[in-house]
């Protein structure tokens, strides 16, 4: 059981530059979810998807896009990379209601230099 | 207001300590509580939920005092392996199902 899959696991990109992340899951959970993470401020929510076809912005979407056109994908995109997007980027998934945990990916390590 | 505080730490115990963690959240509307651990470089892992009238894994007993909005973390016995950050969590599924996580408290158990 693969659980929630991600690629790249590593990334450098130069400014300016655009990219795709993919989260795959296998669990058929409704709800998939884009964090960044950075040193001293937690995990902080991207976008995010309450199922297929549907997507909604989190507290920092700015600089990126995403898709959910399958219920088991969920993508990210960067459109044109920036220093400040240099960070550890995870995908989680979980069901529907509530007392539902959320289940990660391994992450994507991504510099833009 | 950040939505979930905890303290940072470090917190260095010696094997065997009981070390206790808590934990604050701001809405008092929040309806699921979580603990997640997360070593180093790695993706955060599920510990335990938290349930209203408390809960207990093994080593690890989970409270929630919603009155107080606090929920605590209590590490028994601690072992070498329980060295990590551990990630107080909570959501809010009537919004989205949006879940807000603490920054972490690292703990490092020490031989």
């Amino acid at each position: 059981n693969a659980g929630v899959t991600q690629t790249p696991k590593f990334r450098v990109l130069k400014t300016g530059q655009s990219m795709t992340l993919l989260c795959a899951q296998d669990m058929n959970h409704e709800y998939m979810y884009w964090y960044r993470q950075d040193p001293g401020m937690g995990l902080r929510l991207i976008h995010y998807s309450v199922g297929e076809g549907t997507t909604a912005k989190g507290e920092v979407p700015d600089g990126y896009n995403v898709s959910r056109l399958k219920k088991q994908n969920f993508l990210l995109g960067l459109e044109s990379a920036a220093p400040s997007q240099t960070s550890v980027y995870f995908c989680a998934s979980s069901y529907a209601g509530g007392n539902q945990p959320q289940h990660f990916g391994d992450g994507t390590r991504l510099s833009i230099l | 207001r950040k939505e979930v505080e905890q303290d940072p730490g470090p917190f260095n115990v010696p094997e065997g300590a009981t070390v206790a963690f808590n934990c604050t959240y701001s809405n008092s509307a929040s309806q699921s509580f979580f603990w997640y651990r997360q070593d180093c470089r790695k993706e955060p892992k599920l510990l335990m939920s938290v349930y209203s009238s408390g809960n207990e894994d093994g080593r690890f007993t989970a409270q929630l005092n919603r009155a107080s909005q606090y929920i605590s973390l209590l590490i028994r016995d601690s072992k070498l392996s329980d060295s990590a950050t551990y990630l107080c969590v909570v959501n809010e599924w009537h919004t989205g199902n949006q879940f807000y996580f603490g920054t972490g408290t690292s703990l490092t158990v020490i031989p």
